[in-house]
């Protein structure tokens, strides 16, 4: 499978507990970005990679959460201190470079703050 | 702000009924619009698009057309499917992104036979 891949695809972690998720784009895509998804809503937009450069972090939704990209490649999302208002999808997906270039999706993190 | 406003699901039809999804939109300029589809259990995927006013998207035999007079992108479907069963997503780009995109709230379509 050469899609968007997104690990784990379930996390289940207590209150105040830090965690990570790990996205793995289509390789070559150089855009990578990171969306959130709460029920009964649509995506929101929370960051965005061009390479390993984050091209904008202002819709990151506290200093809780960061992001990375290393080397260009995968992606990690970090949400420290978790709070239950933190329990939703979150999203990875992927693009080529250029205008009118289709984004690709994972199929998500859920995660569950209990 | 840039926002995106969809019809509340769920959506219930009969397998070959007429689909009509309405979604409007508050933007500056003219942005390319979306739909988006997420079938149970797998990731979002792109269904149709279009770019400029007037353009009609077309996919798998779902249809939209680009409306600036009146601020529209409704999607339709002349012949459901049970398939079809899934939620849509009417999406928009930030200014300045592509690929950085509000989306609206979804609306849950169930197809029965």
């Amino acid at each position: 499978d050469t899609g968007v891949s997104q690990d784990p695809r379930h996390k289940i972690t207590k209150r105040g507990q830090n965690v990570t998720f790990r996205c793995d784009p289509i390789s070559e895509h150089n855009r990578l970005y990171w969306y959130r998804q709460t029920l009964g809503q649509g995506p929101e937009f929370l960051t965005y990679f061009q390479n390993e450069a984050q091209l904008e972090k202002s819709r990151l939704l506290s200093d809780r959460f960061s992001a990375e990209r290393p080397k260009g490649s995968f992606s990690t999302l970090e949400i420290q201190r978790t709070e239950q208002g933190d329990s939703a999808m979150y999203l990875c997906a992927s693009s080529p470079l250029g205008t009118g270039t289709e984004a690709f999706f994972g199929q998500g993190t859920r995660l569950t703050v209990v | 702000g840039d926002s995106v406003t969809q019809m509340e699901g769920p959506v219930t039809l009969s397998e070959e009924a007429f689909l009509t999804i309405n979604c409007t939109y508050t933007a500056t300029g003219y942005p390319s619009l979306f739909w988006y589809v997420q079938y149970p259990g797998e990731g979002l995927q792109l269904l149709l698009k279009a770019t400029k006013a007037d353009d009609k998207g077309s996919n798998k035999g779902f249809e939209a057309t680009y409306r600036k007079e009146t601020t529209s992108f409704h999607l339709e479907k002349g012949s459901v499917q049970v398939s079809d069963s899934a939620v849509y997503f009417c999406a928009l780009p930030f200014s300045g992104g592509y690929n950085k995109l509000i989306f609206g709230a979804g609306t849950r379509l169930a197809v029965h036979p």
